[in-house]
């Protein structure tokens, strides 16, 4: 297996922008989170679905942010407008009920 | 409020030494735990887990120990190897649950 897929590695925006980090997760995993990574706060959970289905969205931080999962192999995150403050490492991971969450590369972003 | 806290960002030890990482929890309902490590530009990697229902679990030269009461656990990691050297998250959850809750991470940096 590949492993979770994440896209693009690297993302550098300007302020204002729409930025979309994409992923594919583990073929038979019904599980996928996103999380965001700082220096503050870890690894913050922003939203995770079960069955493709959005369970917890507690932790995304503001209105500029969504996410979809349209069907069990990939799912979106988008930040419109996008905001300096926003520039993290944004990672996916995904889990079947058994085992523990496998995680993504990760992707980079930067807001200008 | 952080659920799971790591309060040493950083540890540095000489090679062939053990290394001790720390991390403390909140909620009295977590009963698995997890360790993450990471390298840089790619995503956490499961290392070792531990049930509530023991106190110990080990793993080749990791080992978990987990003191409920105190709601404390820690990694041992023995001897340390320069390759070890990597951020280390700490990760819990409820078995009835599927989000875990991470850690700030602690950076360890294993000197030759």
């Amino acid at each position: 297996d590949a492993g979770v897929i994440q896209s693009p590695r690297h993302e550098v925006t300007e302020m204002g922008q729409e930025v979309t980090l994409r992923c594919k997760p583990i073929s038979g995993h019904n599980s996928l989170f996103w999380y965001r990574q700082t220096m503050m706060r870890g690894l913050e959970l922003l939203i995770y679905f079960n069955n493709n289905v959005p369970i917890d969205d507690s932790g995304m931080p503001e209105d500029r942010f969504s996410a979809k999962m349209p069907n069990a192999s990939f799912s979106t995150l988008k930040i419109q407008p996008s905001e300096p403050r926003d520039s993290a490492v944004y990672f996916c991971a995904s889990r079947d009920y058994y085992n523990e969450q496998f995680f993504g590369p990760g992707t980079r972003l930067t807001v200008l | 409020d952080q659920q799971v806290k790591q309060n040493s960002p950083s540890l540095s030890v000489q090679e062939g030494r053990i290394s001790i990482l720390n991390c403390d929890y909140t909620n009295s309902m977590f009963d698995y735990f997890l360790w993450y490590k990471k390298y840089p530009a790619e995503g956490p990697t499961f290392l070792i887990s531990i049930s509530s229902i023991k106190d110990k679990n080990e793993d080749g030269r990791f080992t978990v120990f987990l003191n409920k009461s105190a709601k404390h656990l820690s990694l041992h990691i023995v001897p340390s190897q320069p390759g070890d050297s990597a951020v280390y998250f700490c990760a819990a959850s409820e078995s009835t649950g599927n989000q875990f809750y991470f850690g700030t991470g602690t950076s360890l940096t294993v000197i030759p």
